[in-house]
């Protein structure tokens, strides 16, 4: 059973363009969020989180909505640039130790 | 600063053959963990440590074995490989702090078991 689903499993978007990313989450014991940018042949590399008792979380061009009732996530890139072309990953940390689960992955291009 | 490094960068085995990847942070980081990533699935936990000397199970631990006999270096072991165990292996680590509970991760291990 996932407990972290990314259901787009890729997406394209316009250069300069708003790139949404959906999470949605099934444990209601995660009491963090957080996103991961990878790039081919890298580990992934941190890119902003969220607590659950917050409903947004902005740092720069990234910005992560959290929708506690609906157990969902939202990450938006405002404007996408070609850099940002990698697979993104949500991960849920459950507040019982230190057991992060992570979402599959969603594979976003940024097209010139 | 390396930040977390991972030895070696590939390798291949055989079957029921054994090895160990060696992870090591430079970030004086408290927290330490070994994931594995397979094709269409994100990151899963096999071992994690919250610091020298202790480690834990995470979601996918069966046919793996760690230690941490140091802060920085944290040890993942496989006995007898299988195919099953071919995958790309992530070490990561992190802060003990409350609210920074991001992690950095090395550039991964890909293993091929035949």
């Amino acid at each position: 059973d996932q407990q972290v689903k990314q259901n787009s499993p890729s997406l394209s978007v316009q250069e300069g363009r708003i790139s949404i990313l959906n999470c949605d989450y099934t444990n209601s014991m995660f009491d963090y969020f957080l996103w991961y940018k990878k790039y081919p042949a890298e580990g992934p590399t941190f890119l902003i989180s969220i607590s659950s008792i917050k409903d947004k979380n902005e740092d720069g061009r990234f910005t992560v909505f959290l929708n506690k009732s609906a157990k969902h996530l939202s990450l938006h890139i405002v404007p996408s640039q070609p850099g940002d072309s990698a697979v993104y990953f949500c991960a849920g940390r459950d507040n019982y130790g230190q057991n992060f689960v992570f979402g599959p992955g969603t594979r976003l291009s940024v097209l010139p | 600063n390396a930040g977390v490094t991972q030895t070696p960068k590939f390798r291949v085995l055989k079957t029921g053959q054994s090895m160990t990847l060696l992870c090591a942070q430079d970030m004086n980081h408290e927290y330490m963990y070994w994931y594995r990533q397979d094709p269409g699935m994100g990151l899963r936990l096999i071992h994690y440590s919250v610091g020298e000397g202790t480690t834990a199970k995470g979601e996918v631990p069966d046919g793996y074995n760690v230690s941490r006999l140091k802060k920085q270096n944290f040890l993942l072991g496989l006995e007898s490989a299988a195919p099953s165990q071919t995958s790309v292996y992530f070490c990561a680590s992190s802060r003990l702090m409350s609210g920074a509970y991001e992690q950095y991760f090395g550039p991964g291990t890909r293993l091929t078991v035949t």
